[in-house]
């Protein structure tokens, strides 16, 4: 099976720090994606990357970056944490093309203070 | 582009009562179509897929979705539920042309009572 990992699963941040969210998987997947979920909007794609080095904005990138300088391990990177980045952050990864399913972790619930 | 609509942001059925949860999408493209499910304090899961052939797709725990594309739907339904269906239910879709983006709907709360 697909293993995918979140660092941390709660979080608490306060304004203005630089916070880092970690992902790994375990299957050698060359697509990852980083996904915001808020009650009642769903998931929101804020990256994915589909190859090391390589990334793309998603729908709501504002604030945030990424990094992939391995295969197996996507970062996604607030460089100053703000109120209204308090959410569930849930990490992705997909081998090919979009007929194939994404494999999700846990997911990390920051609180920014 | 694609957008996904979930009708229904919550839906209470009593155990072993049928149950279907609503999805619409817009799309100008053909497109590959999912259901995920998410347990409490977990991630989401794979519960069935639709990429082609028979319109009725059948998935994991007893679910299975209908595909129609002149009505653009592509409904979850379950003829009995059991207390452990209690989740969260998102549809998504992604378009035929390779790309790797998957656009979600809002979800679906399934609250089972007893």
């Amino acid at each position: 099976d697909v293993k995918v990992t979140q660092s941390s699963r709660y979080l608490v941040k306060r304004t203005g720090e630089k916070v880092f969210l970690e992902c790994v998987q375990d299957m050698d997947h060359e697509n990852m994606f980083w996904y915001r979920q808020d009650p009642g909007l769903g998931l929101r794609l804020i990256y994915f990357s589909y190859d090391v080095k390589m990334k793309e904005k998603g729908d709501i990138p504002e604030g945030y970056s990424v990094s992939r300088e391995k295969k197996e391990r996507f970062s996604l990177i607030l460089e100053s944490a703000s109120t209204n980045q308090t959410s569930m952050y849930l990490c992705a990864s997909m081998v090919g093309r979009g007929n194939q399913p994404q494999h999700f972790g846990d997911g990390t619930r920051l609180s920014i203070l | 582009a694609q957008s996904v609509t979930q009708l229904d942001s919550q839906v209470p059925v009593f155990e072993e009562a049928p149950v279907e949860l609503r999805c619409n999408y817009s799309s100008s493209v053909s497109v590959y179509l999912f259901w995920y499910v998410q347990y409490p304090n977990q991630g989401l899961q794979l519960l069935l897929k639709y990429l082609s052939g028979s319109t009725l797709v059948k998935g994991i725990n007893g679910f299975e979705a209908e595909f129609n594309k002149s009505q653009t739907s592509f409904h979850l339904r379950k003829p009995s539920v059991h207390i452990s269906d209690t989740a969260e239910y998102f549809c998504a879709v992604s378009d035929l042309s390779g790309a790797q983006k998957l656009v979600f709907g809002q979800g679906t709360r399934l609250t089972i009572n007893p």
